[in-house]
């Protein structure tokens, strides 16, 4: 079975600092992971997906994120936070072999960013 | 181009009340998928359509809620005798054809926020 866990459900970072929200995974299969974010009363945008080919995946507004098999985990990391990062951030892993149209959601990491 | 579209964007409704939410996907994407964000809550899976059938209809909560696609595009969640836990975010995506591995992403409309009271 395919689940997904956003280790700490609130980050808070001052504005120029690194951020990093976890995210781990169970796949009975090679999954398909992505990381999307959420500004305050919007739709979900995708950051970055992982789909078998490099392990390290860059996305949009200099965030990245690495596949580690052995950890089972899909980390998204930026080294400098900006104001405008402050949003929820949702890592989902793709299902199994036969269900891989279905997709499995974290609860989600709340990042706040301190001027 | 044009990105998965929904209506009504607000919906106030009183409890009993029936009522339909709309979601426009993206052209060419057969996939659409319906999810329901309550309040500081993470995301629900609903529904999920291939086409005009629903492989999977395993998280509708109760029989008061349907949905249907019809011409393999535009889908409609119907909610009967709302209650006031059914308020919500309802959140539709869609994505292109599946493939092994689940390559492609889905990309979210808007949402519809539904206030039952």
């Amino acid at each position: 079975a395919q689940s997904v866990t956003q280790l700490d459900s609130h980050v808070s970072v001052s504005e120029g600092t690194p951020v990093l929200l976890r995210c781990n995974y169970s796949s009975s299969y090679s999954p398909s992971l992505f990381w999307y974010v959420q500004h305050p009363n919007k739709g979900l945008q995708l950051l970055l997906k992982y789909t078998s080919a490099a392990t390290l995946v860059k996305g949009i507004n200099g965030f990245e994120a690495e596949f580690k098999k052995s950890e089972t985990s899909f980390h998204l990391t930026k080294p400098s936070a900006h104001m405008s990062d402050a949003a929820e951030y949702f890592c989902v892993v793709s299902g199994a072999l036969y269900n891989f149209n279905k997709f499995y959601f974290g609860s989600g990491t709340k990042l706040n960013v301190k001027p | 181009g044009a990105g998965v579209s929904q209506s009504p964007s607000n919906k106030v409704t009183e409890k009993g009340k029936d009522v339909e939410l709309r979601c426009d996907p993206i052209s060419g994407h057969t996939a659409l998928y319906w999810y329901r964000q309550s309040l500081g809550q993470g995301l629900e899976f609903l529904i999920y359509f291939q086409g005009n059938s629903a492989p999977d209809k395993s998280g509708l909560p109760s029989d008061r809620f349907s949905a249907e696609r019809t011409g393999g595009s535009v889908s409609t969640l119907t909610i009967q005798r709302t209650q006031q836990e059914d308020s919500a975010v309802y959140l539709c995506a869609s994505r292109l054809p599946g493939l092994a591995g689940g390559l492609h992403e889905q990309y979210f409309g808007p949402g519809t926020r539904l206030t039952v009271t």
